[in-house]
């Protein structure tokens, strides 16, 4: 069965640093990897997906996360954190096998930023 | 850009009651689904839907529980007489075709208080 575990609840970081948000997956298939964002009172939006092209896959408002099969790993990075970028953050694994396009979500991150 | 749209943002019912989440998806998107979050839990997948019928559904998806496409553009899910329990924060999404059809897109949600 898949899942997808987020390593951290929580993570706080000042404006202007790196941030990391660490996710591990497990699936018995070559899985499609997504980050959905969350703001406030907002719908979960797509930062960026993996589905078994590039392992380093560019998304939105300059996040990045690297897909490695090896440590079955998916984590989300950006250089340089911004106070908009405070917000909830899921990682989620779908199988290609799946007829329906289910989507299995981490626990989420939330992410603090600070001036 | 277009965007998925549930009604209301928030409601409240007693326990015992019937309860109808609204939900307009894309336009010309083809897959439907709903999803759930617990406050302090995993957003959980409930039910997909494609060519008017339900594709995949979820051990929470049991008989109180239904979903309908009553015209072109509405998509919404019953509870017939919710308890305690079924208070979350629903979400829908949809997504475009039989390629992307992991690729999903969210609304902001209905938060659900059962009283």
């Amino acid at each position: 069965a898949q899942s997808v575990t987020q390593l951290d609840s929580h993570v706080s970081v000042s404006e202007g640093t790196p941030v990391l948000l660490r996710c591990n997956y497990s699936s018995s298939y070559s899985p499609s990897l997504f980050w959905y964002v969350q703001h406030p009172n907002k719908g979960l939006q797509l930062l960026l997906k993996y589905t078994s092209a590039a392992t380093l896959v560019k998304g939105i408002n300059g996040f990045e996360a690297e897909f490695k099969k090896s440590e079955t790993s998916f984590h989300l990075t950006k250089p340089s954190a911004h106070m908009s970028d405070a917000a909830e953050y899921f990682c989620v694994v779908s199988e290609p096998v799946s007829n329906t396009g289910k989507l299995i979500f981490g626990q989420g991150t939330t992410l603090q930023v600070k001036p | 850009e277009p965007e998925v749209t549930q009604t209301p943002s928030h409601q409240v019912t007693q326990m015992g009651q019937e309860v109808i989440l609204r939900c307009v998806p894309i336009s010309n998107h083809l897959y439907f689904y709903w999803y759930r979050q617990i406050l302090g839990q995993k957003v959980e997948f409930l039910v997909s839907f494609y060519n008017n019928e339900i594709s995949e559904k979820s051990e929470i998806f049991d008989d109180q529980f239904s979903v309908e496409r009553p015209d072109g553009s509405n998509f919404t899910l019953k509870i017939r007489s919710t308890k305690l329990e079924d208070s979350a924060m629903y979400f829908c999404a949809s997504s475009p075709d039989e390629i992307a059809k992991n690729i999903q897109y969210f609304g902001a949600g209905t938060r659900l208080s059962v009283l």
